[in-house]
């Protein structure tokens, strides 16, 4: 079965320091592997998506992922954290219906 | 466009008491989902539904029932509710599956809480 692992459920920056949040797959088959963003008491907004076409990722808001077959990972990052970025992050992977989310990395930026 | 809507927005029930969440979706739309978020889980799906008329069950299905009488809507029930249904409930609708359109769009989410 598919499934996506994040790692560390809590990630704090400074405001302009690069952002990484770190995702694993697990897959027997070619994923497609997507990031959401979650603001408060709001639903789920995408990021970016990753369906095969280019390993490397941008998204909206200035985030991109690369996707690493040998590492099986897909991680998020931003050269430079802003107070909005500030959210709740999840990576999810598609398998035949519906998604299969992590438990989401919550980011919070420091000023 | 409004997208994918949720009502309501919030509900608090008693245990044992039954509702219906409403989801509806202005995109035509072939598939929509339900999910449930609780802390440190993520997302997890409850149903789902690959057109009118069709429901199938997702990875928690147990105390929940839907339909999906117009393809622009569809329900979740709870007959019974316990107070491990106390969670935000999220709906989610995407295109045919092809290979392009996996993308899920997301309803801003019920959040109900079973006393």
């Amino acid at each position: 079965a598919q499934s996506v692992t994040q790692l560390g459920s809590h990630v704090s920056v400074s405001e302009g320091a690069l952002v990484l949040l770190r995702c694993n797959y697990s897959s027997s088959v070619p994923p497609y592997l997507f990031w959401y963003v979650q603001y408060p008491n709001q639903g789920l907004q995408l990021l970016l998506k990753y369906t095969s076409a280019a390993t490397l990722v941008k998204g909206i808001n200035g985030f991109e992922a690369e996707f690493k077959k040998s590492e099986t990972s897909f991680h998020l990052t931003k050269p430079s954290a802003h107070m909005s970025d500030a959210a709740e992050y999840f990576c999810a992977v598609s398998p035949a219906l519906g998604m299969r989310f992590g438990a989401g990395t919550r980011l919070t930026v420091k000023p | 466009n409004a997208g994918v809507t949720q009502t309501p927005k919030f509900r608090v029930l008693k245990t044992g008491q039954s509702m219906t969440l409403l989801c509806a979706q202005d995109m035509n739309h072939e598939y929509m989902y339900w999910y449930r978020q609780d802390p440190g889980m993520g997302l997890r799906l409850i149903h789902y539904s690959v057109g009118e008329g069709t429901t199938a069950k997702g990875e928690v299905p147990d105390g929940y029932n839907v339909s999906r009488l117009k393809k622009q809507n569809f329900l979740l029930g709870l007959e019974s509710a316990a107070p491990s249904q106390t969670s935000v409930y999220f709906c989610a609708s995407s295109y045919s599956r092809t290979l392009s359109s996996y993308e899920q769009y997301f309803g801003p989410g019920t959040r109900l809480t079973v006393t």
